[in-house]
């Protein structure tokens, strides 16, 4: 498609509960980045895909958070055993070549409560 | 690392009225520099770019100029309208080392009065 989409538009967990969150990058765009954008509006990185690959997950929680993006499949992100602090909205983007003038284009994001 | 530092807000002012919103990087390198608007429930949409030195990015009466001398991107409109409400945030994508990883300033949230 020629937007990012990303399902659902909210998502509310028990504390302890699983979160799954979905991102069908823009066609043709290899590239795909998550992040996780909490109160004042900081956005923290954390993971990126370069197709099915994992190409940078310096940002990923080591623990709970896993994340893939499988061929013919919406790129996806799993929170086990959701904790309060992982509310958020989490934006995914895409990118077709993330360097030099490369702007990445976003989702309309994930917003997940963790009650 | 790099940082991005933006002013910090709110920024209130009247419909019609000159914006500017600073906008200062430390970066290895040459980065890619990018304002970013939100508007409220929505993802960021790009503003405007720029890839070097002394270039300007403009989009819908918004400009910045990329200033290495002074590792500046500030954000200008000449008479910014109450649809312009919303965070913007500037950007910098680096364009060496192979990560990609964009780094955000905190935002600055823009309020435009009738």
């Amino acid at each position: 498609g020629e937007e990012v989409a990303q399902t659902p538009k909210h998502l509310v967990r028990g504390e302890g509960q699983k979160a799954k969150l979905y991102c069908a990058p823009i066609k043709g765009h290899s590239y795909v980045f998550w992040y996780q954008q909490v109160l004042k509006n900081e956005f923290k990185f954390l993971i990126s895909f370069q197709n099915e690959n994992v190409f940078d997950e310096t940002g990923m929680p080591k623990e709970r958070f896993s994340a893939k993006c499988l061929p013919n499949s919406p790129c996806s992100l799993e929170i086990q055993a959701t904790k309060l602090e992982d509310s958020a909205v989490y934006f995914c983007a895409s990118s077709q070549i993330p360097g030099q003038g490369g702007e990445q284009f976003f989702g309309p994001g994930t917003r997940l409560t963790v009650l | 690392g790099n940082s991005v530092t933006q002013m910090e807000g709110p920024v209130t002012l009247s419909e019609e009225a000159f914006l500017t919103i600073n906008c200062t990087y430390t970066a290895t390198g040459y980065p890619s520099l990018f304002w970013y608007v939100q508007y409220p429930g929505e993802g960021l949409q790009l503003l405007l770019k720029a890839t070097k030195a002394d270039d300007k990015g403009s989009n819908k009466g918004f400009e910045a100029t990329y200033r290495k001398e002074t590792t500046s991107f500030h954000l200008e409109k000449g008479s910014v309208q109450v649809s312009d409400s919303a965070v913007y945030f500037c950007a910098l994508i680096p364009t060496s080392g192979g990560s990609y990883i964009p780094t955000f300033g905190r935002g600055t949230s823009l309020i435009v009065h009738p």
